[in-house]
């Protein structure tokens, strides 16, 4: 079946404008997770959703950050006022319930210029 | 905070040698550990995993045993090939009961094999 998949693929964009990142879980997995690559670094946890319970935020590095989730599909990462250290490929994974395997789509690449 | 340390790349080696990728990791309960994979233009894939202590995650003739006792999980493969160049990703997740699920990633080790 279909995987995670993620859009836009490369996202850039100017200083200090919002971007809206997207993912797309693999059907019927409830839990859902964004992480953060910066070049050189491993990847960082973000936010993750699981069901309908309120999303664990504890990863997010700024208030600029936020993410939704509509029930168990899409889901979006809004980053405001971009910054240029905002600079990473952004990944979405699911997994069909919390503490399985997660499952990671191709990621976001976004440059802020 | 949880931690995972793996060896700086990247790692070159001639196919049919034998690999490992040292990890060690930093926890404060008893994590489970993974190994992921990022071949070429793909996504992350889980490559292994073990969920206790002295537990041996294997899949595509890669091993790792996790060692409490030197709180490590590291991946060894006895024969390696061309098609295994790669980037290679330790991550653990500490159930802390209060619900966080992230996953605690190394910054990766790019292994190429060279024929």
């Amino acid at each position: 079946g279909a995987g995670v998949s993620q859009s836009p693929s490369n996202k850039v964009t100017e200083k200090g404008k919002d971007v809206e990142l997207r993912c797309d879980p693999i059907s019927g997995h409830t839990a859902l997770y964004w992480y953060r690559q910066r070049l050189g670094q491993g990847l960082e946890f973000l936010i993750y959703f699981q069901g309908n319970s309120a999303p664990d935020k504890s990863g997010l590095p700024s208030d600029r950050f936020s993410a939704e989730r509509t029930g168990e599909s899409v889901s979006t990462l809004t980053i405001q006022r971009t910054q240029q250290e905002d600079s990473a490929v952004y990944l979405c994974a699911s997994s069909p319930r919390v503490r399985e395997t997660q499952y990671f789509g191709p990621g976001t690449r976004l440059l802020v210029l | 905070g949880d931690s995972v340390t793996q060896m700086e790349g990247p790692v070159t080696l001639s196919e049919e040698a034998f690999l490992t990728i040292n990890c060690t990791y930093t926890a404060t309960g008893y994590p489970s550990l993974f190994w992921y994979v990022q071949y070429p233009g793909e996504g992350l894939q889980l490559l292994l995993k073990a969920t206790k202590a002295d537990d041996k995650g294997s899949n595509k003739g890669f091993e790792a045993t996790y060692r409490k006792e030197t709180t490590s999980f590291h991946l060894e493969k006895g024969s390696v090939q061309v098609s295994d160049s790669a980037v290679y990703f330790c991550a653990l997740r500490e159930f802390s009961g209060g619900g966080a699920d992230g996953l605690t990633f190394g910054k990766g080790t790019h292994l190429i094999i060279q024929p």
